[in-house]
């Protein structure tokens, strides 16, 4: 099962910041968190992934809570080719190698 | 360096015919792995392979669903016979990342075959 809770749907104006909430309340110290975009038709696309400090790279910002039971992606100033469905993903360790296991996502609406 | 290659990008069959996917991971990728996308779900993870040996195989229909990845490089997946509720995108994806140690890298997934049953 996913071990990640997020809101099924959020709407952004063109140019504003993004936020999307993410809740992993029973994250492992080992495990890290992997956010994933997927456009219509396409398969899912990497973003950003963590541990425990906050990321940032040229797509967006990660934000993950001191407890690490929570974390936040943030696209800074979004644009209509963001509109997607956001996954927030905790990767985790599998016998000799680990796996990703999707929850439903967020579905981000970016409008003019 | 080239994607993740899948094929076809579509098919349309009757239930109860059989169908076979194929997948290119990224080279040197050593595990590769199977998903099933149902419309309006997250992608579910039906089998994963490192090298040429299965992982994990738990969610995989396997009176139906079968999946081989000879010589540890492409991978196909097989299904026979079909139903309806088969009605999916199929995703591949590879990894190069190993027991322990920060995972540099995440999955890279090909673009999917669309399998309509009818």
């Amino acid at each position: 099962d996913a071990k990640t809770t997020q809101p099924p749907s959020m709407d952004c104006a063109e140019g504003r910041a993004a936020n999307l909430p993410c809740n992993h309340s029973t994250i492992s110290g080992n495990e890290y968190v992997y956010w994933y975009r997927q456009i219509h038709s396409q398969g899912p696309q990497y973003i950003i992934h963590g541990l425990k400090n906050n990321e940032t790279n040229e797509m967006a910002s990660l934000i993950i809570t001191e407890d690490r039971k929570s974390s936040t992606l943030i696209l800074p100033h979004a644009t209509l080719r963001d509109t997607a469905v956001y996954y927030c993903i905790v990767r985790a360790p599998f016998r000799n190698t680990d796996k990703l296991i999707f929850g439903t996502g967020t579905r981000l609406q970016v409008f003019p | 360096e080239a994607g993740v290659a899948q094929s076809p990008r579509y098919k349309i069959i009757e239930k109860r015919q059989s169908v076979a996917f194929w997948c290119n991971p990224i080279s040197g990728h050593a595990t590769l792995y199977w998903y099933q996308q149902i419309l309006g779900q997250g992608p579910k993870l039906l089998i994963q392979f490192q090298n040429n040996g299965v992982v994990d195989d738990s969610q995989l229909p396997k009176d139906r669903f079968s999946a081989e990845r000879l010589k540890g490089v492409d991978s196909t997946l097989k299904i026979q016979p079909a139903k309806l509720e088969d009605s999916a995108v199929y995703l591949c994806a590879s990894s190069p990342s190993l027991a322990g140690g920060e995972p540099r890298h995440g999955y890279t997934f090909g673009s999917g075959t669309r399998l309509t049953v009818v």
